[in-house]
Order: C-alpha cells, then sequence, then structure tokens
C-alpha cells in the first residue's frame, strides 16, 4: 500500500486566495483525520471522519475553513480566504477502526505558506 | 478533556536506555495509551500502545502503573537516529474517538 497520500507538498499563496488540501487515505480506512501543526500550538486535531461523515469539527478555527469527503478515498480541506497565521503543516491521516485503539497513519504533509 | 504533560526535551547518548514519562491523570476507563515518533519534516509514526502493565515490541517497551494516571516509554540502547519528537497520546476523556496530542518530548541522541 502506498499509505497516505497528500498534495501539494507544498503550497505558497497570498493572503486572501483559496486554498484545497487533497487527502487519499489508505484503502479500507474508514477514519480520516485532518490535524495542523504549528510551532506555537503543536498538533491540533481539526476535524475527523467515519464513513465520509464528518463526525467532529470541533477544532476547525473559523468558519473560513471548510473539509468534505465525497468518497472513501478523497478528502479535502479547504480554506477561504486564507490568512498569514493559517501557515502551518496540514497533515492527514487515517484509520481502520477508531482514534482511541487503532493506530493512525499519517501522511507526509501539505506545508502551506501564506504571505 | 484528557490531557498529557510530557517533558519538552531530553538528552542523550548512543546507547544509553532512555526514558520518557507523560502525565494523563483525566484518562478515560476505555482509553489506551499510544506513543508517536515524528521525525522534521514527516508525519508522525506509531511506535507502541497499550493499555495497563506492560507493553513490549522490536521498538520500545511502555510500562503503565496500575492506577493509569502516568506511563513511560522505554527506548533502548537508543542511536543517533532516534532524535525525534515523541508524542504521547490518549483517547478523548469524554469518550469520544478524538485523541489529543501532548506537546511531545524532543529527543536529541549525541554520539
Amino acid at each position: 500500500d502506498a499509505g497516505v497520500i497528500q498534495s501539494p507538498r507544498h503550497e505558497v499563496t497570498e493572503m486572501g486566495q483559496e486554498v484545497t488540501l487533497r487527502c487519499k487515505p489508505i484503502s479500507g480506512h474508514d477514519y480520516l483525520f485532518w490535524y495542523r501543526q504549528t510551532m506555537m500550538r503543536g498538533l491540533e486535531l481539526l476535524i475527523y471522519f467515519n464513513n465520509n461523515v464528518p463526525i467532529d469539527d470541533s477544532g476547525m478555527p473559523e468558519d473560513r475553513f471548510s473539509a468534505k469527503m465525497p468518497n472513501a478515498s478523497f478528502s479535502t480541506l479547504k480554506i477561504q480566504p486564507s490568512e498569514p497565521r493559517d501557515s502551518a503543516v496540514y497533515f492527514c491521516a487515517s484509520s481502520l477502526v477508531g482514534a482511541r485503539t487503532d493506530t493512525q497513519y499519517f501522511g507526509p504533509g501539505t506545508r502551506l505558506t501564506v504571505l | 478533556l484528557a490531557k498529557t504533560t510530557q517533558p519538552i526535551s531530553m538528552d542523550s547518548y548512543e546507547g544509553q536506555e532512555v526514558n520518557i514519562t507523560c502525565s494523563h491523570n483525566n484518562i478515560a476507563t476505555n482509553d489506551y495509551i499510544t506513543w508517536y515518533q515524528q521525525f522534521p519534516s514527516q508525519g508522525p509514526r506509531f511506535i507502541i500502545q497499550g493499555y495497563k502493565t506492560k507493553v513490549t515490541n522490536e521498538v520500545a517497551s511502555l510500562f503503565i502503573p496500575a492506577d493509569r494516571k502516568s506511563s513511560t516509554l522505554s527506548l533502548p540502547r537508543v542511536s543517533l537516529s532516534d532524535t525525534a519528537v515523541y508524542y504521547c497520546l490518549v483517547g478523548d476523556g469524554t469518550g469520544g474517538f478524538k485523541t489529543i496530542f501532548g506537546a511531545g518530548t524532543r529527543l536529541f541522541v549525541k554520539a
């Protein structure tokens, strides 16, 4: 298996622009997680899905952030409009059963820079 | 919400055993304790997971006391390549499937 795939690996954009991050989870995994990592706040869970349905989005910082999972093999995290404080590394992870007892497999991350 | 507390950083030398302790006073009855390792520019990687007592795999050992309010990750004979950030992870104390990463411990292994 190729593991969790994220694209793009790096994204540089200007403030106010729309940014879309993409994730392909491991085939057969029914949980998908989006995380954000910064030096100041560490690794934060933004939202997670179970069987393509958003279960908990309480970590999404603002209405500017939205996430979708149209099918079992694809998810997007969108920021519109982007701001410099959104600069971070965004990780996608997937899990077979559930977060508490099962291993989460992380993708390589997308490094986002908003100028 | 269950939170974890770990030392911010630790230094060690090659060949030594390293023990990293994590406090999780509000761990829920059904929650497991999971440790991840993260190298620069990579996503976290699973190391070990346990519920109580001791768990050992080819990479590390995990010691959990009876009250489960803390856990200790033990890395035997570390090498330079073990330099990384180590996260202690427990389930959400409210019983949901959400997990919360601790601040992590930055381990630096010196030659």
